[in-house]
C-alpha cells in the first residue's frame, strides 16, 4: 500500500483566499484524522471520521474550517477565507479498528501551508 | 479529564542509553502509543503497549505501568539519526482517537 497520500505537500495563498487540503486514507482503514501542527501549539486534532461519518469536530478553530469525506477514499479539509494564523503543517492520518482496541495512526505526509 | 505529560526537551550522548517518560490520565484506558517525528515529516508509529512490562524492539523499548500511569520509552546504542521529536499518545475511551503529549525533543551530541 502507499500509505495516506496527501496534497498538496506545499501551498502558498495569500490571506482571503480559498485552500482545499485532500487526503486519501490507507485502504481498509474506517477511521480519518486531520490534525494541525504547530511550534506553538503541537499536534492538535481537528476533526476525525469514522466510516464517513464526522464523528467530532470539536477541534475546527472555527467555521472557516470544513471538512468532507465523500467516500471511504477520500477527504478534504477546507478553509475559506484563510487567515495568517493559518499557516501550520496539516496531517492526515487514518486507522482501522477491530477486537475491541484502539490501532496505531498512519500519518500522511502532511501540507505545510503559508498564509501571507 | 484526559491529559498526556512529557517533558520538553532533553539532550543525550551519541552511544549512551536514554529514557524518555510519559505519565498520563485517561478515561477507560485502552494502551499507549509512542511515535516518532522528524523535523520537517510526519509522526511514524514506533510501538503500542496495553499490557504491564517491557516492549523490545530492536534499540528502542517501551515500558507501561497501568497502576502508575507510567510509561516510558527506552533508546539504546544513541545514534545520531535518533534526534527528534517522540510522542506519548493515549487511546480516548473507545473512541478511537488518540489523545498526543506535546513531544520530547531529543538531541544526540556526538
Amino acid at each position: 500500500d502507499a500509505g495516506v497520500i496527501q496534497s498538496p505537500r506545499h501551498e502558498v495563498t495569500e490571506m482571503g483566499q480559498e485552500v482545499t487540503l485532500r487526503c486519501k486514507p490507507i485502504s481498509g482503514h474506517d477511521y480519518l484524522f486531520w490534525y494541525r501542527q504547530t511550534m506553538m501549539r503541537g499536534l492538535e486534532l481537528l476533526i476525525y471520521f469514522n466510516n464517513n461519518v464526522p464523528i467530532d469536530d470539536s477541534g475546527m478553530p472555527e467555521d472557516r474550517f470544513s471538512a468532507k469525506m465523500p467516500n471511504a477514499s477520500f477527504s478534504t479539509l477546507k478553509i475559506q477565507p484563510s487567515e495568517p494564523r493559518d499557516s501550520a503543517v496539516y496531517f492526515c492520518a487514518s486507522s482501522f479498528t477491530g477486537g475491541g482496541r484502539t490501532y496505531e495512526q498512519y500519518f500522511g505526509p502532511g501540507t505545510r501551508l503559508t498564509v501571507t | 479529564g484526559q491529559n498526556i505529560d512529557q517533558p520538553t526537551e532533553m539532550t543525550a550522548t551519541e552511544g549512551a542509553i536514554v529514557q524518555i517518560n510519559c505519565t498520563y490520565q485517561t478515561s477507560g484506558f485502552n494502551g499507549l502509543f509512542w511515535y516518532q517525528q522528524h523535523a520537517g515529516e510526519a509522526p511514524t508509529f514506533l510501538s503500542y503497549n496495553v499490557l504491564d512490562g517491557l516492549e523490545e524492539k530492536g534499540r528502542f523499548s517501551s515500558f507501561l505501568s497501568r497502576s502508575k500511569g507510567y510509561s516510558y520509552l527506552l533508546l539504546k546504542e544513541l545514534q545520531m539519526k535518533d534526534s527528534a521529536s517522540y510522542l506519548c499518545a493515549g487511546p480516548s475511551g473507545n473512541t478511537g482517537k488518540l489523545i498526543f503529549g506535546q513531544g520530547t525533543t531529543l538531541q544526540v551530541k556526538p
